[in-house]
């Protein structure tokens, strides 16, 4: 297992365009999540899954923004008309469930909208 | 609700120099600590974690201690090396049904170390 993956590992789109990005876990990782890190920032949390169910969302996570995990495997999040506040790098983590794990990310998809 | 504070940067040391860089935190309950590196063109990796009070994490020369009095996770290394330059993330997680969870960050310290 080479860790979790990301792709594409970078995006230049439109404003007003959608994109969708993908996100495969280490496999035996039932638990999935979506961070975004502005420059100067550190990681904030967007949303998570155990296994196919969503369990939370942030604040941050506008309605034009969707994410899914269809069984559970890999995640989509689809960013629908874009805006140039949308910039950011989008990272994705997943660990198992348990006290004590660790969280391992993938090296992200940089967003750039013009 | 949960924050993290750190150290602002940039930190710039010449190589074998004395590393410290200041985390305090502000949480509900009993949460996990963590280090995380990124080194430039990678993602983030953890560097160590401590899961409750007065645990001290390590790995590769770094330490911290988890320290509820003073809720603070402060990073040190005795001897940085020019390959230590990276950013560093102080990290806290939530916990939600006795497990580790989402995970809230500071903004991240710049080390950059010379030789």
């Amino acid at each position: 297992d080479t860790g979790v993956s990301q792709n594409p590992r970078h995006k230049i789109t439109k404003r007003g365009q959608n994109v969708t990005f993908r996100c495969d876990p280490i496999s035996e990782h039932n638990r999935l999540y979506w961070y975004r890190q502005t420059l100067g920032q550190g990681p904030e949390f967007l949303t998570y899954f155990q296994n196919e169910a969503q369990l939370e969302k942030s604040r941050l996570l506008s309605d034009r923004f969707s994410a899914e995990r269809p069984k559970g495997s890999f995640s989509t999040l689809e960013i629908q008309r874009t805006e140039q506040g949308d910039s950011a790098m989008y990272l994705c983590a997943s660990s198992r469930t348990g006290m004590n794990t660790e969280a391992f990310f993938g090296q992200g998809t940089r967003l750039t909208v013009v | 609700g949960n924050s993290v504070t750190q150290m602002e940067g940039p930190v710039t040391l010449s190589e074998e120099a004395f590393l410290t860089i200041n985390c305090t935190y502000t949480a509900t309950g009993y949460p996990s600590l963590f280090w995380y590196v990124q080194y430039p063109g990678e993602g983030l990796q953890l560097l160590l974690k401590a899961t409750k009070a007065d645990d001290k994490g390590s790995n590769k020369g770094f330490e911290a201690t988890y320290r509820k009095e003073t809720t603070s996770f402060h990073l040190e290394k005795g001897s940085v090396q020019v390959s230590d330059s990276a950013v560093y993330f102080c990290a806290l997680s939530d916990t939600s049904g006795g497990s580790n969870y989402k995970l809230t960050f500071g903004k991240g310290t710049l080390l950059t170390v010379n030789p």
